[in-house]
């Protein structure tokens, strides 16, 4: 009963290292998103992949790249950490429609020092 | 501009006493409008949703909301609360382009 799962759960980088955050899910959903969740400003949404093969910008999309690299994988890349990329980051995905619900992962822990 | 407003930021209830936790919405269409929960460190659960019919609608944990259209509402409810509802809950509407608009979340906090 995996869901949605993302790695890494917490990371530690240096202004201007990148990395990459990994998400999986395994529900045969066809879209997939990555938010960021800071204090008292709810969830923003990144980039969304509406279906595999796709992907658009959303709310907050720079400093980020995405791939979506099948349907059971979306992956976000910092290309160079900032500070104010501190956050929590989470990976969703639902099916297309809009009554249909979105699930989370776990998320994972950012910092950029 | 669709919004969705979450106009407590933190909810006190007394173990055993009903809550509510408000939520008003402003999207263009039928409303899609959802309910989640978040644990300290974890991700958000789903709690509820309302597509169309019933405007009381029933979810997980003994938590339901009611959809009053003419308010612009989705209120979530339950009828007694426990220690273990203490949480962050998010309010959520799809919006015209069926991305998902977040509420800024409201802190309940449940008192033995």
């Amino acid at each position: 009963n995996a869901g949605v799962t993302q790695t890494p759960k917490f990371q530690v980088l240096k202004t201007g290292q990148s990395m990459t955050l990994q998400c999986a899910q395994d529900m045969n959903h066809n879209s997939m998103y990555w938010y960021r969740q800071d204090p008292g400003m709810g969830l923003r949404l990144i980039y969304y992949s509406a279906s595999e093969g796709t992907t658009d910008k959303g709310e907050v999309p720079n400093g980020y790249n995405v791939s979506r690299l099948n349907k059971r994988e979306f992956s976000l890349r910092l290309e160079s950490a900032a500070p104010s990329q501190t956050s929590v980051y989470f990976c969703a995905s639902s099916e297309q429609g809009a009554g249909n619900t979105i699930y989370f992962g776990e998320g994972s822990w950012l910092t950029v020092v | 501009a669709q919004s969705v407003a979450q106009p407590e930021d933190q909810v006190n209830v007394a173990e055993g006493n009903p809550l509510t936790v408000k939520c008003t919405y402003s999207v263009s269409g039928n409303p899609y409008l959802f309910w989640y929960v978040q644990y300290p460190n974890r991700g958000l659960q789903f709690l509820l949703k309302y597509i169309t019919g019933d405007n009381l609608v029933k979810g997980s944990y003994g938590f339901e909301a009611e959809f009053n259209k003419s308010q612009t509402s989705f209120h979530l409810k339950k009828p007694s609360a426990l220690v273990s509802d203490s949480a962050l809950y998010f309010c959520a509407a799809r919006d015209s382009n069926y991305q998902l608009i977040w509420g800024a979340g409201t802190k309940l906090i449940i008192k033995p």
